[in-house]
């Protein structure tokens, strides 16, 4: 399968501040990149779809102001939280996907606590 | 529109016993449909996809899934659990369209006993 990583693996943050979400494609193009939200114990929720170069397009309820997404190439796209909130706290995941792939591979997670 | 139901939150099986993991889906056409598993703080990994070819689907860990339209299910079966078998397991389905995203499950989540 495709190899996906993800930086960092856990980051621990005050509230206020801004947690930058690094996920790279490591030997296929991404052309797509999806980014979920998981919450303990509950399923994976997408909160925004971008592809190469353009603006993303985020889901109901998510605040595009606050989860800023950057697909600046077809390896590397970033999530920001922005004014990081406790109850921001949960577990990121990225999935990027190549042109014409079905199958979706998804990055390691990335776990956010927000004090 | 397109989505799955898992009809069991939790699973609990014996090791060496048979595995289910049940999955309902709703779509108006023939979907494809994936499952994946995630252990403990880990990432998911892609256990098995339907896509319109055969209808019993082999994966990795000896783990298949009969794809049965009139039932409109997409069950998840091993035939003997292993001790690392233990994890969530979601079931997925494509809303075609746009990107293509995926719809997720609210997932199963498999112990496994001695």
């Amino acid at each position: 399968g495709a190899v996906v990583s993800q930086h960092p693996s856990w980051v621990i943050c005050k509230s206020g501040t801004s947690v930058k979400i690094e996920c790279r494609s490591l030997d296929f193009q991404a052309t797509t990149m999806f980014w979920y939200r998981q919450f303990p114990k509950q399923s994976l929720m997408l909160m925004a779809t971008s592809n190469e170069g353009s603006k993303a397009t985020y889901e109901q309820g998510v605040e595009k102001d606050k989860f800023l997404i950057n697909h600046a190439s077809l390896t590397l796209s970033t999530l920001t939280v922005t004014s990081a909130h406790p109850e921001d706290s949960s577990f990121y995941i990225c999935s990027p996907r190549a042109t014409g792939w079905e199958t979706q591979y998804f990055g390691p997670g990335t776990r956010l606590l927000v004090l | 529109a397109q989505s799955v139901t898992q009809l069991d939150s939790h699973v609990s099986v014996s090791e060496g016993t048979p595995v289910l993991l049940r999955c309902n889906y709703s779509s108006s056409y023939s979907p494809s449909l994936f499952w994946y598993v995630q252990h403990p703080n880990k990432g998911l990994q892609l256990l098995l996809k339907y896509t319109s070819a055969a209808t019993l689907v082999k994966g990795i860990n000896g783990f298949e899934a009969e794809f049965k339209k009139s039932e409109t299910s997409f069950h998840l079966t091993k035939p003997s659990a292993h001790m690392s078998d233990a994890a969530e397991y979601f079931c997925v389905v494509i809303l075609s369209g746009g990107y293509n995203k995926l719809i997720f499950g609210a997932g199963t989540r498999l112990a496994v006993h001695p």
